[in-house]
């Protein structure tokens, strides 16, 4: 099984700055590398695939980056609306595995 | 737009069977190029996926070896809707539960609908 990080745990950010959210798996994920959003009392909302990848409707200011087992997901100038848990998932091999989540406060 | 309905009981006894339900709108389950699954998330807030079934000419499943012995995941296409039957549930059990479609492009194994997630709870 691919074992998933992220770091930090917490990010502390003000609106208007940037924030960098990092992802490191077990095992090389040839990109099959994507990013939730999760609000409270909401099911995660897909962001990125395939690294770097928008899913439909997200906002330019969010953006992936990586290779190997090294992924960032940058938010270019957070707004009210990002403060959120955000999570990675590898979908290189099965099963199918999850971090333990960033959040963004 | 694709819309996933989820019904069932919060609460299960230990040593019970949880069955959770979802219902599909804007797509068909048995569509052939989605896959539907299931994913809890623990109190602590880990997400673990539990499995998926998809429709490729014939009905396939996927599971987590981690529940692999006690779960099954199957479909209805009457009802245009799959369900989820873990058996020998433990307070282990316990989370929250969503429903989710894989993204009907091959290979890309990322979920963009999911339900509202019911909350589940194993206890006497």
């Amino acid at each position: 099984e691919i074992v998933m990080t992220q770091s930090p745990a917490t990010l502390s950010v003000s609106p208007g700055e940037r924030a960098i959210l990092s992802c490191r798996a077990s095992q090389s994920l040839s990109g099959s590398l994507g990013w939730y959003q999760q609000k409270s009392g909401q099911a995660p909302r897909l962001l990125i695939y395939d690294t770097s990848t928008r899913a439909t409707g997200v906002p330019a200011r969010f953006s992936g980056s990586g290779s190997g087992t090294e992924f960032t997901l940058t938010i270019s100038s957070l707004q009210s609306d990002d403060f959120a848990v955000y999570y990675c998932q590898q979908y290189n091999n099965w099963p199918l595995t999850f971090g333990p989540g960033t959040t963004v406060d | 737009q694709v819309q996933l309905q989820q019904s069932g009981p919060g609460l299960v006894k230990p040593s019970q069977t949880l069955s959770l339900t979802c219902a599909i709108s804007g797509d068909s389950v048995s569509s052939s190029g989605a896959a539907w699954a299931w994913i809890r998330q623990s109190p602590s807030g880990g997400l673990e996926w539990l499995g998926r079934t998809y429709f490729r000419s014939k009905w396939y499943n996927d599971y987590a070896v981690s529940v692999e012995s006690r779960i099954i995941i199957s479909a209805d296409t009457s009802k245009n809707q799959f369900s989820l039957k873990l058996n020998s549930v433990t307070p282990e059990d316990t989370a929250v539960y969503f429903c989710a479609r894989e993204v009907p492009t091959a290979g890309l194994r990322v979920y963009d609908f999911w339900g509202r997630g019911t909350p589940v709870t194993v206890s006497s």
